[in-house]
């Protein structure tokens, strides 16, 4: 099955830094991948996700890469700011085999 | 759109007791729901995966007879802890997925039930 690798488990920044969280995963033929913020207590939010058929994809502050060939894709959060402070976890399926497979989490700190 | 709801948010039971947890998509219509289960600082394990009309899919390690699943619409799947125990005690997310609009999952707000 699919394993994702999640790094680092934790990240603190200051206020305006920029933010990088990487995730491998194992199964070549995992094609889609999300990424979930979730503060504490509260529900998983899809924050952005990208297709093996793109390379990069930015909304505002935020951007994902993905590398198929190396197998790894990261979220880029730039000019942090405190409210972007949560747990962010990334995942990784196949189309069709709908399962998700989350990596274990990156808690993250902005400082002000 | 997309919006998740879970009831209860919390429940507190006896043990040997059984708990059963609903699951809505709110607006619009989910084929297939999830069922996670949240220890604290840690990640989403899916349990099971909830389909509309027929069984639900359990991954290793999870007891079917102990959590029961029913997906009876297109917008309601429940999850029944049964005769639960400490260990039981956790948080519990659904997700659901639009149906035929791909791979996105939303998840509902998590239900943490304390067995005491």
């Amino acid at each position: 099955g699919e394993n994702v690798e999640q790094h680092p488990s934790t990240l603190s920044v200051q206020e305006g830094d920029s933010a990088v969280i990487k995730c491998t995963y194992s199964d070549s033929a995992s094609n889609y991948f999300p990424w979930y913020k979730q503060e504490l207590g509260k529900r998983p939010q899809l924050i952005i996700d990208i297709r093996s058929n793109v390379g990069e994809k930015k909304d505002q502050r935020i951007a994902v890469t993905l590398n198929k060939t190396a197998k790894h894709f990261s979220l880029h959060i730039t000019e942090t700011q405190p409210e972007d402070s949560a747990v962010y976890f990334c995942a990784a399926s196949r189309s069709g085999y709908s399962t998700l497979t989350f990596g274990k989490g990156t808690m993250l700190l902005v400082s002000p | 759109g997309a919006v998740v709801s879970q009831h209860p948010s919390w429940v507190i039971c006896k043990s040997g007791t059984s708990v059963k947890i609903e699951c809505r998509s709110l607006d619009f219509q989910a084929t297939t729901m999830f069922w996670y289960r949240q220890f604290p600082k840690q990640s989403l394990m899916l349990m099971a995966t909830s389909n509309e009309g027929s069984k639900a899919t359990y991954e290793q390690g999870v007891e079917k007879d102990k959590f029961l699943i029913n997906h009876a619409s297109l917008t309601l799947s429940t999850l029944t802890v049964t005769s639960a125990h400490p260990e039981d005690s956790s948080f519990y997310i659904c997700s659901a997925r639009r149906t035929g609009a791909g791979e996105t999952q939303y998840f509902g707000p998590g239900t943490r039930l304390l067995v005491l």
